[in-house]
């Protein structure tokens, strides 16, 4: 079966410190990446998905960059972190080409200070 | 472009009461619909989804949901809710982008309390 795994947790980081969040399926190939942050009343904001390694579109210009060096890894990272970038990140799946649901990771809180 | 729209940010009901969390999409052709259920940090649980087909589509938990077109709609429906229904619903429209794949986006959500 699928699982998809999401790491850390919890993260808590000075501002202007660097970001790395990975993200990882299993059980599936050439899934559909996706990124998404939660922000307290936000709801669910899309940030980042990506079809295949290397291929990654942008749906908000930000402070946040997405990498796929791998089928099925799926990377958030930033180069110094805002106080503004604190939320609930979420990493999800969907199959490929059924593309019919998303699989959600069980997300990092992401708490800048 | 998608959009989805949740009206009512929390609703709160008493238990054995029926339940309606409302939502609105904006999508040029036939949608994917979606309802999510999210409890307390945790990621995101599919509830139901619609594709095609019968407009009236039935969920895990006891939860269904209608799809009317003509109002850009798909509203979320319990007959009796219970004490464990409390949490975050989000409703998801997923749409094919250029690239082929699909894009989810989802409403801000309604955050559901049960009063006992």
């Amino acid at each position: 079966s699928q699982t998809i795994h999401q790491w850390p947790a919890t993260l808590v980081q000075p501002v202007g410190s660097p970001l790395s969040l990975e993200c990882t399926v299993e059980g599936t190939s050439n899934p559909n990446l996706y990124w998404y942050r939660q922000a307290a009343g936000r709801g669910l904001q899309l940030l980042f998905y990506s079809v295949g390694i290397g291929q990654i579109s942008s749906e908000v210009p930000q402070n946040l960059s997405a990498s796929r060096p791998q089928d099925r890894q799926f990377i958030l990272s930033s180069k110094k972190l805002l106080l503004s970038d604190s939320g609930f990140y979420l990493c999800a799946w969907s199959g490929s080409p059924t593309n019919e649901k998303l699989f959600f990771g069980s997300g990092t809180q992401l708490s800048v200070l | 472009a998608q959009s989805v729209t949740q009206p009512d940010i929390h609703i709160t009901v008493s238990e054995g009461a029926s339940l309606e969390l409302r939502c609105n999409y904006s999508y040029g052709a036939t949608p994917y619909l979606f309802w999510y259920v999210q409890s307390p940090g945790q990621g995101l649980q599919l509830l139901l989804k619609y594709f095609s087909g019968d407009t009236l589509v039935q969920g895990i938990k006891g939860f269904e949901a209608e799809f009317k077109r003509s109002q850009s709609s798909f509203n979320l429906r319990k007959p009796s809710v219970h004490w464990s229904d409390a949490a975050e619903y989000f409703c998801a429209v997923g749409g094919l982008t250029t690239s082929g794949t699909y894009k989810y986006i989802f409403g801000t959500g309604t955050r559901l309390k049960v009063l006992a």
